[in-house]
């Protein structure tokens, strides 16, 4: 089975608008983190938000939340007002195992997000 | 602070050519992972060290492949001899050791070999 399951290859939402961006994955480890990247056409690899499987609140930085549903298995990103220069490749990623040394991260697929002015 | 630093950005090589891509983590980070990103495969892990040991080498894909680093401020990617189908984007990422510290990523170097 996959580790880390997004399921929309492609977005197209408008301007200022709010987008969800989907992302399941599958664990039997009770301590793991879920980070979220961005990388737009220029290539580069962008860290935007992180959830431990312990934390008690919705990850939040700026303009971009985690929808953390931790018996759904789901760890949404949601990002409000969207701004046309969030126009990119968006990987939820899943590192498994506590303060062990298992730094090992596991990228799904992408969702390719398309802002319209 | 300066992020992770890879050079060539650029390689384009012939196919029996050996092949060194060079990484410089963020100081301080103890952490140093290389990966490689395709439109088939998406982006995989090849290998990652901890304060300069290699702990897990197990997406290597093949004897072809070897990574080293001498010091916690260096490390290469090696190919030889190199393949078309080694063709890709492999990147360099660093992180410091607390376990919520995210993997920082470089430009990444874009290899081609014809």
């Amino acid at each position: 089975a996959q580790k880390i399951t997004q399921t929309q290859p492609g977005m197209f939402v408008q301007e200022k608008e709010a987008v969800t961006l989907d992302c399941t994955y599958d664990t039997s480890d009770p301590s793991y983190g879920l980070f979220w990247y961005k990388q737009p056409s220029s290539g580069e690899m962008i860290f935007l938000i992180y959830q431990g499987s312990y934390d008690q609140q919705n990850a939040t930085e700026g303009r971009y939340s985690l929808n953390f549903q931790k018996a759904r298995k789901s760890a949404n990103l949601v990002i409000s007002a969207s701004q046309l220069g969030d126009s990119a490749m968006y990987f939820c990623a899943m590192r498994e195992g506590g303060a062990d040394g298992n730094e090992k991260l596991t990228f799904g697929t992408g969702t390719r997000l398309t802002i319209i002015p | 602070d300066a992020g992770v630093i890879q050079s060539p950005r650029h390689e384009v090589t012939e196919m029996g050519q050996e092949v060194t891509l060079r990484c410089k983590p963020i100081s301080g980070h103890d952490y140093l992972f290389w990966y490689r990103q395709t439109m088939m495969r998406g982006l995989e892990l090849l290998i990652y060290f901890n304060n300069n040991v290699p702990i897990d080498d197990s997406g290597m894909p093949e004897d072809r492949f070897s990574a080293k680093m001498p010091n916690a401020s260096f490390s290469t990617l090696k190919i030889q001899p190199s393949e078309p189908r080694d063709s890709a984007v492999y990147f360099c990422a660093s992180s410091g050791t607390v376990g919520n510290q995210p993997q920082h990523f470089g430009d990444g170097t874009r290899l081609s070999i014809l």
